[in-house]
């Protein structure tokens, strides 16, 4: 299994401000992913960051609006651009180790 | 394309009382199967997993799963509740080769004394 930790924990927000969550594990992994959860949903996958690319955005999520880094094997970060109270969710942070995905605690943003 | 449902939106269970939560799949091929728990306010952790092999698997707190390819099914079980068993469950699906997964839209289970 792997140890994923995202910063901040929680966060509220003014709208059209922007907010960067960070994802650390705590060995080297190949493949981390990024999913919104809206308020009383299940999760939605935003996209998949591999290091050393390009990160694949699924249908819906744009890089303008939601923009990730994955500087290298254990580090990666989103940023939630241009926010509306729409954007409120929780946001998680996967790896994939040994064909299973693990997930990070969540970053909970509320925009106002 | 693949899918997950989960019948079940709301299930309530007295403490002791065994439960069972539904999942059926959609899926071209053999798939990975795997089931999250969340609490309130964390993130998701792996009960257990499906692979293949014994279509019975063994998981964390108590659980298990049966992987049933004819009713594309892979129903949670727990035979005796605790009251730190309420939380949200949700069941996905995915492929081996890209390791992305497709979530269920989740089960909340009540534990009443």
């Amino acid at each position: 299994s792997a140890v994923i930790s995202q910063k901040p924990s929680r966060d509220i927000c003014q709208r059209g401000t922007s907010l960067t969550i960070q994802c650390q594990v705590d060995s080297q992994v190949t493949m981390m992913f990024w999913y919104r959860q809206q308020p009383g949903q299940s999760l939605t996958l935003i996209a998949t960051a591999n290091q050393g690319s390009e990160a694949t955005y699924e249908s819906g999520f744009v890089i303008d609006k939601f923009p990730i880094s994955r500087p290298n094997l254990t580090f990666s970060t989103l940023t939630v651009s241009n926010m509306s109270p729409e954007d409120s969710s929780i946001y998680l942070c996967s790896v994939e180790a040994t064909d299973t995905q693990y997930f990070g605690p969540g970053t909970r943003l509320t925009v106002l | 394309a693949q899918s997950v449902t989960q019948p079940d939106i709301h299930i309530t269970v007295s403490e002791g009382a065994s439960l069972e939560l539904r999942c059926n799949y959609s899926y071209g091929a053999t798939p990975y199967l795997f089931w999250y728990v969340q609490s309130p306010g964390q993130g998701l952790q792996l009960l257990l997993k499906y692979f293949s092999g014994d279509t019975l698997v063994q998981g964390i707190k108590g659980f298990e799963a049966e992987f049933k390819r004819s009713q594309s099914s892979f129903n949670l079980r727990k035979p005796s509740v605790h009251w730190s068993d309420a939380a949200e469950y949700f069941c996905a699906v995915g492929p081996s080769n890209d390791y992305k997964l497709s979530f269920g839209a989740g089960t909340t289970v009540t534990v009443r004394a």
